[in-house]
């Protein structure tokens, strides 16, 4: 089992709908999580940071913790074109910062 | 504030050639990390600094060393490239335990 799971997509959703974007994570000890998103040919830019267990809102971005089921995910509302990208879980596992582990991500189109 | 800042862009490097990716912040931040990126294997972790002066092996250390003279540069150097090691490179630095990552805009190498 990876230690950070993720649908690697495409996921494909139309402009203003809601898009789902889902990680799992194997290390019941895990403490913080995160999401960042990757324009193609870009780097990793961190959009959304959370650490205890519901949702967490930013702008049109929401992060959902559930550490007993060892998930979490990001709900991006009325999605535009410009949300097009990579989106990268990642999930520090145990504590200390050298032991962030990324997913391989998903790919989310949306579509005009 | 720039932020971090990655040298070369991009390079074209003969196999058995000594190469050195330089990583530059600017944001005071006591640990700073090396991450190569290959399609369908995600981010993975090669070296890390928790703080000046000190280093650590990651998942994928074989083949590239690194040093930490002072909290702005951690310079990644491949003594001696092979093929595998075509990658794009990302450095990256964070400022505490919690893990949130901010990253460079990458080094593109190919090892001809």
């Amino acid at each position: 089992q990876k230690e950070v799971e993720q649908n690697s997509g495409p996921l494909s959703v139309p402009e203003g709908a809601i898009a789902s974007l889902n990680c799992t994570y194997s290390d019941r000890g895990s403490q913080s999580f995160f999401w960042y998103r990757q324009y193609s040919g870009k780097s990793p830019e961190l959009i959304m940071s959370i650490y205890s267990n519901g949702d967490k809102e930013d702008g049109r971005f929401t992060a959902q913790l559930n550490k007993a089921s060892q998930y979490v995910s990001l709900l991006i509302r009325d999605s535009q074109p410009s949300d097009s990208a990579t989106y990268l879980c990642a999930v520090n596992m145990r504590g200390g910062y050298q032991k962030v582990t990324f997913g391989t991500g998903t790919k989310l189109q949306v579509i005009p | 504030i720039a932020g971090i800042t990655q040298a070369p862009t991009s390079q074209i490097l003969a196999a058995g050639r000594r190469m050195t990716l330089r990583c530059t912040q600017d944001m005071r931040h006591n640990a700073m990390y090396w991450y190569r990126q290959d399609l369908g294997l995600g981010l993975r972790l090669i070296h890390y600094s928790n703080t000046a002066g000190t280093t650590g092996k990651g998942e994928v250390p074989d083949g590239y060393s690194v040093s930490r003279a002072n909290t702005d540069d951690f310079p990644l150097t491949l003594a001696s490239a092979v093929p595998s090691q075509t990658s794009v490179y990302f450095c990256a630095s964070s400022d505490g335990g919690l893990g949130e990552q901010y990253f460079g805009p990458g080094t593109r190498l190919t090892v001809t």
